[in-house]
């Protein structure tokens, strides 16, 4: 009973380092999700991948690039850290299909990056 | 520029008090309502959604939806120590759309 899964748990990077962050489900779910979450800020999207070999961009996406590798597995892309991408990474999951406005997210447990 | 919005409290009850959060919204297409809880350091954890207008319970919690007004609202009844967390809403239309949350502390 995984669930969604990401790894790392926690990264501290050094400005213009570049990393990959992970994330598989194991629910069958088509759509999955990045977010970041920033103090006051809520949770912010990323990108979203609606269905496998389909992405696209949310609220912000710069300085980002997604890639979904199959339909369990989901990576997000720092080509470039820089400080401003300190934040709390959440990727989530969720079914779509015709019912699909009534499925909420499933989340994995998050990756605290830290960009010096 | 879809938005949801929440008062960011603290919001204080004692225990054993009822604890209303309550959550308003910009866009009318709207379909789905959910409120997620999140506690310190972990991941939003949903629990409660709602579709129509009206109050839906489950256990110590009740979403109420109003689309006219535009808000949703949740209560949670007899409140524990257990319940101080930031609880999170979220609209559905095409994507979601989360609010920036309520933190709410239980009071022993």
């Amino acid at each position: 009973n995984a669930g969604v899964t990401q790894t790392p748990k926690f990264q501290v990077l050094k400005t213009g380092q570049s990393m990959t962050l992970q994330c598989a489900q194991d629910m069958n779910h088509n759509s999955m999700y990045w977010y970041r979450q920033d103090p006051g800020m809520g949770l912010r999207l990323i990108y979203y991948s609606a269905s496998e070999g389909t992405t696209d961009k949310g609220e912000v996406p710069n300085g980002y690039n997604v890639s979904r590798l199959n339909k369990r597995e989901f990576s997000l892309r720092l080509e470039s850290a820089a400080p401003s991408q300190t934040s709390v990474y959440f990727c989530a999951s969720s079914e779509r299909s015709g019912r699909q406005f009534f499925y909420g997210y499933t989340f994995g447990s998050g990756t605290r990056l830290t960009v010096v | 520029q879809k938005e949801v919005e929440q008062n960011s409290g603290p919001l204080s009850v004692p225990e054993g008090a009822i604890a209303s959060l309550n959550c308003t919204y910009s866009d009318r297409g709207s379909q789905s309502f959910f409120w997620y809880r999140q506690y310190s350091g972990k991941s939003p954890e949903l629990i409660m959604s709602i579709y129509s207008n009206g109050d839906k319970e489950d256990g110590r919690f009740t979403a109420q939806l109003n689309k006219a007004s535009q808000y949703v609202s949740l209560l949670i009844r007899d409140s524990q120590p257990s319940d101080s967390a930031t609880y999170l809403c979220a609209v559905r239309s095409q994507n979601f759309v989360f609010g920036p949350g309520t933190r709410l502390s239980v009071l022993p």
